[in-house]
């Protein structure tokens, strides 16, 4: 358990609608950064948000946009959802101390499922 | 441009030792990170390395040459619940102030047979 837990586990969705998904991040974790895994592959960086900015993003579109709130809890949006969407999207968390080595710890993810 | 290179798959027997090793191209290096997922569960960190040389812990080794772009993971006494993708990930250090962007190859599928 890496105390990091992402809502909703599995989700489906048509082409055109939006969604939103939810992480919240292990305690004293001050940085939440956000994965799409495609289904054989490795998980692809889309951004992360630290102290509630955007702190770096992706080769992924706008449509792709998230937010972090004070208790450092996060969100992703999509919208306009394409079938290419359909991936486990995984939230990590860690710990910024300005040293290297700052350890991501991952949710589960959730599976979307774009019809 | 950034590249992560692993095997796809490899297969080996309960008890042996086994090799999955990773290379990388990547514009900057802070540091190589070993995952380990099982289907349809959250990566689970095993290793970090950021100096050359050889990481032990437990059962689990990782070793990293940054002259070579190059870092394996070695699994001895394997476990049938050792089955599983195995993710070897590059922090990118244009990030480095701030938790760091992790840029990931595309796994390994360890299958351990009896």
């Amino acid at each position: 358990e890496t105390g990091v837990t992402q809502s909703p586990t599995h989700l489906i969705k048509t082409r055109g609608q939006q969604v939103t998904l939810r992480c919240s991040s292990q305690s004293g974790h001050n940085t939440v950064s956000w994965y799409q895994q495609a289904l054989g592959q490795g998980p692809q960086f889309i951004f992360q948000y630290y102290r509630e900015e955007e702190n770096g993003r992706g080769n992924f579109p706008p449509r792709f946009s998230g937010l972090q709130f004070p208790n450092y809890s996060s969100e992703l949006n999509v919208n306009a959802l394409e079938l290419d969407d359909s991936a486990l999207y995984l939230c990590a968390s860690s710990l910024t101390s300005g040293g290297a080595g700052n350890i991501q710890y991952f949710g589960a993810g959730t599976r979307l499922s774009v019809l | 441009g950034q590249n992560i290179d692993q095997p796809t798959e490899m297969t080996a027997t309960e008890g042996a030792i086994v090799q999955i090793n990773c290379t990388y191209q990547t514009s900057g290096f802070n540091g190589l990170f070993w995952y380990q997922q099982h289907a349809g569960e959250a990566p689970t960190f095993l290793s970090y390395n950021v100096l050359d040389g050889l990481e032990e812990k437990g059962r689990f080794s990782s070793f990293l040459s940054r002259s070579k772009g190059y870092s394996y993971l070695l699994l001895k006494e394997l476990q049938m619940k050792d089955s599983a993708s195995y993710l070897c990930a590059v922090r990118d250090p244009r990030l480095d102030n701030q938790g760091g962007k992790l840029i990931f190859g595309q796994g390994t599928e360890l299958s351990v047979k009896p």
